[in-house]
């Protein structure tokens, strides 16, 4: 079975800054990864996700992830955030032949102003 | 095209009570899903439809949860008796093709007094 890790429940970071949100995974398979986005009093949002190919993805709202297989990461980063980002971000995973998502428990981002 | 429609968006009921909860998936989606979040916790992955055939119902937690998907359209989800430790954020998810990312309502908020 596979599990993911998100290891910073909340992230506070200034307005402007780059934030790195922190995302690792177990699997004796292949996996694919997904990002999911949470606004306030709204679902679940898809920013991007690695099926195969370039280990380098990139998302909506200016957001990238890298897969490293290696060290079975896939971290999500944003140059430079915005006060619209404060939101819930999600990791996920899911294995060909089981397509049910497995999610971390989220990372809440704060931007200060 | 209209998105994963999910109702009621909130619903309180007593322990003991019965709630049913819908699903409209994104027209076309064979796939649809059904996961869960209890507070402050991971968001689990409860079963997956594929039309109206049940293909994986692992994550049900116990035989008071009834999901049915007749005519591989809508579906709904029931509690019955609902028991304190129900409560929680209740998404449902669709997808065209297996493999390919899921799209998410909003999801129905349940507060079981």
């Amino acid at each position: 079975a596979q599990s993911v890790t998100q290891l910073d429940s909340q992230v506070p970071v200034f307005e402007e800054a780059p934030v790195e949100l922190r995302c690792n995974y177990s699997s004796s398979v292949s996996v694919y990864l997904f990002w999911y986005v949470q606004y306030p009093n709204q679902g679940l949002q898809l920013l991007l996700k690695y099926l195969s190919g370039s280990t380098l993805v990139k998302g909506i709202n200016g957001f990238e992830a890298e897969f490293n297989k290696s060290q079975t990461s896939f971290h999500l980063r944003k140059p430079s955030v915005h006060i619209s980002d404060t939101a819930e971000y999600f990791c996920a995973v899911s294995v060909s032949g089981n397509e049910k998502l497995t999610f971390g428990t989220g990372t809440r981002l704060t931007i200060i102003p | 095209e209209a998105g994963v429609t999910q109702f009621p968006s909130h619903s309180v009921i007593e322990k003991g009570q019965t709630v049913t909860l819908r699903c409209d998936p994104i027209s076309g989606h064979d796939n649809l899903y059904w996961y869960r979040r209890v507070m402050g916790k991971e968001i689990k992955f409860l079963l997956h439809f594929v039309k109206e055939s049940k293909q994986d119902e692992s994550g049900m937690p116990n035989n008071r949860f009834l999901a049915e998907r007749t005519g591989g359209t809508y579906s709904t989800l029931k509690v019955q008796p609902a028991e304190l430790e129900d409560s929680g954020v209740y998404f449902c998810a669709s997808s065209l093709f297996l493999n390919q990312p899921q799209h998410f309502g909003d999801g129905t908020r349940l507060s079981i007094l």
